[in-house]
């Protein structure tokens, strides 16, 4: 079993809609949860990180940790096209490993 | 903010090549990292380094090498480049307040 699976899409939505992207994982000792995004041709900048288990909003940016599932998502409300990008997740325990990314388009 | 550059954007090289892949920092910061990122594999590790002419592997070293001399310099090297290492290189580091930092990245095209 991989230590972290997350779907590579492409996953496209409309503009407005409400975007959930998840990763699980295998490992339970990871506590620090991160999402990165990463636009075409660029390196991946960190939008949000997530310590222990709850939900973490910044603005239309929802992080959440179900560490009994090993589950993590990331929520992205009122969706626009400028949040077409690859999104990874991330988690660590004494090294960081990376989810192989998500292709999200939002339609115009 | 923390910054790291990566000094060229586009390299095309030719098999058998020495290539080097700079990568600056404009903080102190000690953990510096380089990845490639190829479509269907995701990042994956090469090499990393805690400090100034300390390096340890990563999951894929094969084929490179790197060097720091300086604390704000991290450079990886291939020796002879083949086609196989076409790719998008990733510099990164690593501090407590901002966790991985990445740099814009360099894609490589070895001919």
């Amino acid at each position: 079993q991989k230590e972290v699976e997350q779907d590579p899409g492409p996953l496209s939505v409309p503009e407005g809609a409400i975007v959930s992207l998840n990763c699980t994982y295998s490992n339970s000792a990871f506590q620090y949860f991160m999402w990165y995004r990463q636009y075409s041709r660029k390196g991946p900048e960190l939008l949000m990180y997530t310590y222990s288990s709850g939900n973490k909003e910044d603005g239309r940016f929802t992080a959440q940790v179900d560490k009994s599932s090993k589950y993590i998502s990331l929520f992205i409300r009122d969706s626009q096209p400028s949040d077409s990008a690859t999104y990874l997740c991330a988690m660590t325990d004494d090294k960081i490993i990376f989810g192989k990314g998500t292709r999200l388009h939002i339609l115009p | 903010d923390v910054k790291v550059t990566q000094s060229s954007r586009y390299l095309v090289k030719r098999t058998g090549e020495k290539v080097f892949l700079e990568c600056v920092q404009d903080m102190d910061h000690e953990n510096m990292f380089w990845y490639r990122q190829d479509p269907g594999l995701g990042l994956r590790l090469i090499y990393f380094s805690y400090d100034v002419k300390m390096k340890e592997k990563g999951d894929i070293p094969e084929g490179y090498s790197v060097s720091r001399e300086k604390k704000e310099r991290f450079s990886l090297i291939l020796e002879s480049a083949s086609t196989n290492q076409t790719s998008m290189y990733l510099c990164a580091l690593l501090d407590k307040a901002h966790g991985y930092t990445f740099g814009s990245g360099t894609r490589l095209t070895v001919v």
